[in-house]
């Protein structure tokens, strides 16, 4: 089965460090989704990209996140400097777009920020 | 603020008991998905609904989309411990395809 890949599976980090999550969608999927799950806010909409050109960042705050699609094959999102309260599990999901078909997610990156 | 509220939040009901999980918005949806979480992976898509009135079904799962195309229903007959999982309800709005979630039902079977 065609699966979205997320590295790193981990990641511990120190307060004010730079942090690179990575997502190879699955080939041929035009839609990637950023999500952010925590206990107390559930799945966050990040930011999502239609044919490699960003649609809606709104849900990031702008300061120290950026979400990028530098080729078909990877979308990263980067937090710079990073903070406590950015600790979470991170989603990508990629789909083929249109309002018939879902969506695949990837396992997550967990990020500790310590 | 949640756009997409889902009903119960938590559920721990017996083996072989039948239950149904609610998802109610404001807003209407060009389509609605639901998805089932397990620890440590991310969601997989169980099913997407796009007509309003439709029902699909998935062994002993029943899904409905609402007439309005604002809400949905899933329910479980029978219910097993397999069955244990997140269950989360996620709307597409129309135009713009940006794919919101709600909190999810978090759901326990017990033997």
């Amino acid at each position: 089965d065609a699966r979205v890949t997320q590295t790193p599976r981990d990641k511990v980090t120190e307060m004010g460090q730079e942090v690179t999550m990575r997502c190879q969608p699955i080939l041929g999927h035009n839609t990637v989704f950023w999500y952010r799950q925590t206990m107390m806010q559930g799945l966050e909409l990040l930011a999502y990209f239609r044919n490699r050109a960003p649609l809606d960042d709104s849900g990031m705050p702008k300061d120290r996140f950026s979400a990028e699609m530098p080729d078909a094959t990877l979308a990263t999102l980067k937090i710079q400097p990073s903070e406590p309260r950015d600790s979470a599990v991170y989603f990508c999901a990629s789909g083929p777009g249109g309002h018939r078909f879902g969506y695949t997610f990837g396992s997550g990156t967990r990020l500790t920020v310590v | 603020t949640q756009l997409l509220e889902q009903s119960p939040q938590f559920l721990s009901i017996q083996e072989g008991e039948n239950l149904t999980v609610y998802c109610n918005s404001s807003s209407v949806f060009s389509s609605l998905q639901w998805y089932r979480q397990e620890p440590g992976e991310g969601p997989v898509l169980l099913v997407t609904v796009v007509t309003g009135g439709e029902v699909k079904k998935l062994k002993r799962l029943t899904f409905q989309f609402g007439d309005a195309r604002k809400d949905s229903s899933l329910h479980i007959t029978a219910a097993q411990p397999g069955d244990t999982g997140l269950y989360l309800c996620a709307g597409l709005y129309q135009g713009a395809q940006k794919l919101v979630f709600g909190q999810g039902t978090r759901l326990t079977i017990n033997p």
